[in-house]
């Protein structure tokens, strides 16, 4: 079965901080990609990386990166410098080819909330 | 391009009537999915479409729920004799066809069943 589990529930910060978000995920899937995404308090899911199983290859954008480590079935988060603006449930999520989502539809993970305080 | 649309934003029911919604994709996305959220969780998958063809319920999908997509464009999900239990956000996100890309979603329906 495909699970991602993300052990924190909330989380509470100080702007300028740096905050990582934690994903597990569990699959038997050898081609698999993971996304996160954010919702904000308007609610719409906000679409923010997408990266596949063969690519374990650190990205940043900005403020935000990611750290994928297949060895330890981890996709954490990390924004540096935090803003208000990023107050927002985050969102890990698994997709794969074989298992549980053959045609690609998203496994979530019950999200992080994080609050940013001026 | 204006990203995708849901109709109606929130919606309000007693148990037992039917409600419809209404979802628009991103034009030119071939795949459309439908998820329901419920509060301080992440979305569930529903069922899915690629064009016109519904290739995937889940096991959340009872008969009271069904989905259609006709001519590949716009999507409805409708929910026969509403239960409290159905009360969530139901959410609808669209792809490219190729590979897993990554969705799109829109901002939802709230529905609320007294």
């Amino acid at each position: 079965a495909q699970k991602v589990t993300q052990a924190q529930t909330e989380i509470s910060v100080v702007e300028k901080e740096d905050v990582t978000l934690d994903c597990v995920y569990e699959t038997r899937d050898t081609t698999y990609y993971l996304f996160w995404y954010k919702q904000p308090p308007s609610g719409e899911l906000v679409f923010l990386i997408r990266r596949n199983s063969f690519d374990e290859q650190n990205e940043i954008s900005g403020r935000y990166s990611w750290n994928f480590q297949k060895s330890t079935s981890s996709f954490n988060f990390t924004i540096t410098a935090s803003q208000v603006v990023d107050s927002a449930v985050y969102f890990c999520a698994l997709s794969g080819l074989n298992y549980g989502g053959s045609q690609g539809n998203l496994i979530f993970g019950k999200g992080t909330k994080l609050s940013v305080k001026p | 391009d204006t990203g995708v649309s849901q109709d109606p934003r929130h919606k309000i029911t007693k148990r037992g009537q039917n409600v419809t919604f209404r979802c628009d994709p991103i034009s030119e996305h071939n795949r459309l999915y439908w998820y329901r959220q419920t509060l301080g969780q992440g979305p569930e998958f529903l069922t899915y479409f690629q064009n016109e063809a519904q290739l995937e319920k889940s096991r959340l999908l009872s008969d009271r729920f069904s989905a259609e997509r006709p001519k590949g464009s716009f999507s409805t999900l409708e929910i026969q004799r509403t239960e409290q239990g159905d009360s969530a956000m139901y959410l609808c996100a669209s792809s490219e066809l190729a590979g897993l890309r990554e969705q799109y979603f829109g901002p939802g329906t709230r529905l609320t069943v007294t």
